[in-house]
Formats: structure tokens, sequence, C-alpha cells
């Protein structure tokens, strides 16, 4: 079964960086393209940013409140996903998700979150 | 880019039906049929329901259905089940510079 487990979360004061890992198995990574979902505590689901396979390129692409500060990359070698943050602001407190694209039949859509992993959290506080 | 209007709660007897509405605007919503719907159990992440407006991943069940007119998505559950108590989240791509916008979410109470 698919699985997807991140690490990386703390506390960390505002201004600070923070890296998180995700690291998949049991399905081709490679050929995935993958996502960052956040949540802060007791609000709404906030889509972060993805990366394509490098077979489709390999480019990224980031919401607004985190483009320039967050950078996604990829360990193809190592099945895992990255999310550097640096800049941290107060509001990007959250547990981070990592999460697939959903194929069926053969077809992935890049639009819809398949498979997420359990969260971790990040406080950003002083 | 605002996040995509949903009541905060709604409510139904076991058995009953219950519709969730999902406002946008022809950013999102109104202009794609890229529009998905997530459940969300208290403590745990979220889960894939419906995509492409209406269509149901293998495996969930049928009482689950999407629909869309206009800017606005709703998603019913028909024969409501104790344990479709939940958070339910819509979301939908956008050509704003976000990419992909969710909504502010429902809680669906079992009574």
């Amino acid at each position: 079964e698919v699985q997807l487990v991140e690490s990386g979360g703390g506390l960390v004061k505002p201004g600070g960086s923070l890296r998180l890992s995700c690291a998949a198995s049991e399905f081709t990574f490679t050929n995935a393209w993958m996502s960052w979902v956040r949540q802060a505590p007791g609000k709404g689901l906030e889509w972060v940013g993805r990366i394509k396979s490098k077979i489709d390129g390999g480019t990224t692409d980031y919401a607004a409140p985190v483009k320039g500060r967050f950078t996604i990359s990829r360990d193809d070698s190592k099945n895992t996903l990255y999310l550097q943050m640096n800049s941290l602001k107060t509001e990007d407190t959250a547990v981070y998700y990592c999460t697939t694209t959903f194929c069926t039949n053969g077809v992935c859509y890049s639009d819809y979150f398949d498979y997420w992993g359990q969260g971790t959290l990040v406080t950003v506080s002083s | 880019q605002s996040a995509l209007t949903q009541p905060p709660s709604v409510s139904g007897s076991p058995g009953q039906s219950v519709t969730i509405s999902c406002t946008g605007t022809s950013s999102d919503v109104g202009s794609y049929k890229r529009v998905s719907w997530y459940q969300q159990p208290p403590g745990t992440a979220p889960k894939l329901i419906i995509y492409e407006v209406s269509n149901r991943p293998s495996g969930v069940p049928d009482r689950f259905s999407g629909s869309k007119s206009g800017n606005t998505a709703s998603l019913t559950i028909s024969g409501l089940q104790a344990e479709d108590e939940a958070d339910y989240y819509c979301s939908s791509y956008t050509s704003s510079s976000i990419l992909y916008v969710f909504g502010t979410g429902t809680k669906v109470t079992v009574l």
C-alpha cells in the first residue's frame, strides 16, 4: 500500500528556516507529481505547491503566500520529497501534508490529491 | 484569491440526504470542471471522494455524488450513515496565482 511519511516539523522562531521531508514507498515515485498541502490548527486546507516528475520537466509551482520563501525539491534516488521553508511567519503555523496526484485507469490527474501522509506540525512562534 | 465558500455545518438523521454547496467565482468553479471533494474525519488526513465535478474514485460509495451549476459546486450524501461524520472540503483549479483553492470546509453531523 502507498505510504507517505512526513518528518522535520517542530517549533521555529519567526524568520527562521525548516526543512520538511516526505518519504514515499510502494509506488513509482519517479513518475509522480507531488504536492504539499497545509492546514492551520482548526482551519481549512491550503495548497502550498507542487513539483512535477523529472520526465515532465521537474518544474515547481507555488501558492502566492509562500512563493519566494518556500522551495520544493525531490530526490528520486531516495524516493523523498522536500519542502525547504525560509523566512517563516507565524501564519505558516500548520500541519503540512505531502500528497500524490490521483491516477486511475492509467491516467493521472494533476488537479486532484489522492494519497496523503499523516502530516507534520510546524509551529512558528517566538 | 479567497477560499471557496461552504456552509460551516450541515446535519441530518441516518438515512436522510444532505447537500453541501461550494461557491466560487468565474476564475475557478465557474470556468473549469476541475472540482473535487475531500472527506476528513477528525484527526485524520483528507481523502479524495469526488473528482472532475462528479466522478467517484474506486471504493467510494455511490451515495456520494457531485454536481456543478455556474459558480457553485455541490456534494450530496444520500442515505446518511454515522461513518459519514467528518469535515468536507471542496477544491478547484483556479486561474489565479495560487493554482488550487480549497473551500472553507463543512462539518457534517449525523444526528
